[in-house]
């Protein structure tokens, strides 16, 4: 298995453009989740997905943010407009059965809005 | 909802030396305890777990776990460091029926001197 596939890796943009973070999770798990991880915050849970159905968005910052997932193999969370305050890496976890066997994660993408 | 304290923000030590970290967390109910790592500029690994059964567990690269019901504790521990340990650790909580959000500490960073 692959894991979970995020991209782009790294990502520079202006502040004020749209920025788009894409993430594929493990084949088979039924759980997705987006992170946020700054230095000043720790890990933040921004959203995560049940079958595809957004559950808890709660940690979602502001209208900015919005987090999608059209189906099983595929989420994006994007940023519009984005702020220099958003500067930080996001996660991406998938889980089969998370009480169970917890999260695996992505990569991340390092995003850094100038 | 449930929170996880780690209170040690940055520890150094040397190679061969023993290694606890503290995790306390704060829920009322049944938990599932989680230790992952994230090596420098690497995403977040599991390193152990525990759902119930025996306090004490142990997980990858030598590392173990006790969990202490009464102290809500769920320490980290390892008997002789590497040099490779060097990373950051965080410390997972989630609450085991009907919640699938892992709550995570802010993390410990572990400097291992050669």
């Amino acid at each position: 298995d692959a894991g979970v596939i995020q991209s782009p890796r790294h990502e520079v943009t202006e502040m004020g453009q749209e920025v788009t973070l894409r993430c594929k999770p493990i084949s088979g798990h039924d759980y997705l989740f987006w992170y946020r991880q700054t230095m000043m915050r720790g890990l933040e849970l921004l959203i995560y997905f049940n079958n595809n159905v957004p559950i808890d968005d709660s940690g979602m910052p502001e209208d900015r943010f919005s987090a999608k997932m059209p189906n099983a193999s595929f989420s994006t969370l994007k940023i519009q407009p984005s702020e220099p305050r958003d500067s930080a890496v996001y996660f991406c976890a998938s889980s089969q059965r998370p009480g169970d066997y917890g999260y695996t994660f992505g990569s991340g993408t390092r995003l850094t809005v100038v | 909802a449930q929170s996880v304290s780690q209170h040690n923000h940055h520890v150094i030590l040397s190679e061969a030396a023993s290694l606890e970290l503290g995790c306390n967390y704060s829920y009322g109910g049944t938990v599932n305890l989680f230790w992952y790592v994230q090596y420098p500029g690497q995403h977040l690994q599991l390193l152990l777990k525990y759902f119930s059964g025996d306090p004490l567990v142990k997980g990858i690269k030598g590392f173990e776990a006790e969990f202490i019901k009464s102290k809500f504790s769920f320490n980290l521990r390892k008997p002789s460091v590497q040099w490779s340990d060097t990373a950051e650790y965080f410390c997972a909580v989630n609450a085991k029926f009907g919640n699938e959000k892992l709550t995570f500490g802010t993390g410990t960073r572990l400097t291992i001197i050669p």
